[in-house]
């Protein structure tokens, strides 16, 4: 299976900060890299697809980018409503998918 | 608009069986596929399997081949995933999720049922 590692596993950040969680494969996976948020005692909810591509309905201080193994994901300026924990998914390997570990955002 | 919901929580024994469905609504039941996904307490997520639904053929991870069933009831526009042997460690949050697929085989997972918790207990 493809491994994805996360990092960092936890980040404190104060509204108002840029944001960067990046995301690494085992193997290239081209494009096929997608970010989830999620928030206590809730489903998982897309906010990027395709390593880049931004869901429908996002914020676009959202934003993703990279390829092969390395990619990103930016919050360009936090919002009290981003405090949550991140994923993302390779989807190269279909039909094994895999997740990253997450990374949790939490209130400086 | 795809509409997921998941039946409710569930408290079992080890050694025992759960069933948890998930209802679709609002598009084209047999062109999708869904996928089972778990999150264990303070973990991440980690996918069971799915089932193409044209096909009508399901898909396992290695972890869980023995131990799960995916099935779908074109009827009711129904998804069930069984998990068989119950553990103590199988104590977690099930979700299942659409799989959506784009022109050029991007593929992404949305939307989400809102997740059926599962409590193995003696």
């Amino acid at each position: 299976d493809i491994q994805v590692t996360q990092s960092p596993s936890s980040l404190s950040a104060s509204v108002g900060d840029r944001v960067t969680v990046t995301c690494r494969a085992s193997q290239s996976i081209d494009y096929y890299l997608n970010w989830y948020q999620q928030k206590p005692g809730k489903a998982p909810r897309l906010l990027i697809y395709a390593a880049s591509s931004l869901q429908s309905g996002v914020p676009s201080r959202f934003s993703g980018s990279g390829s092969g193994t390395d990619f990103t994901l930016t919050i360009s300026s936090l919002q009290p409503e981003d405090f949550a924990t991140y994923f993302c998914q390779q989807t190269f390997s279909t039909p094994m998918y895999t997740f990253g570990q997450g990374t949790k955002l939490e209130l400086k | 608009q795809v509409q997921l919901v998941q039946s409710g929580a569930e408290v079992k024994k080890p050694g025992s069986s759960v069933k948890v469905s998930c209802k679709a609504s609002g598009g084209t039941f047999r062109s999708y596929t869904i996928n089972w996904v778990r999150q264990a307490p303070g973990q991440g997520l980690e996918r069971m399997g799915g089932i193409i639904l044209m096909l009508g053929t399901a898909n396992y991870a290695q972890k869980f081949q023995d131990r799960v069933r995916i099935t779908a009831d074109d009827s009711t526009s129904t998804v069930y995933m069984e998990l068989s042997r119950l553990r103590f460690e199988d104590t977690a949050v099930y979700f299942c999720t659409r799989e959506a697929v784009s022109g050029n085989y991007v593929r992404w997972y949305d939307p989400w049922g809102q997740g059926t918790q599962v409590i193995v207990s003696s």
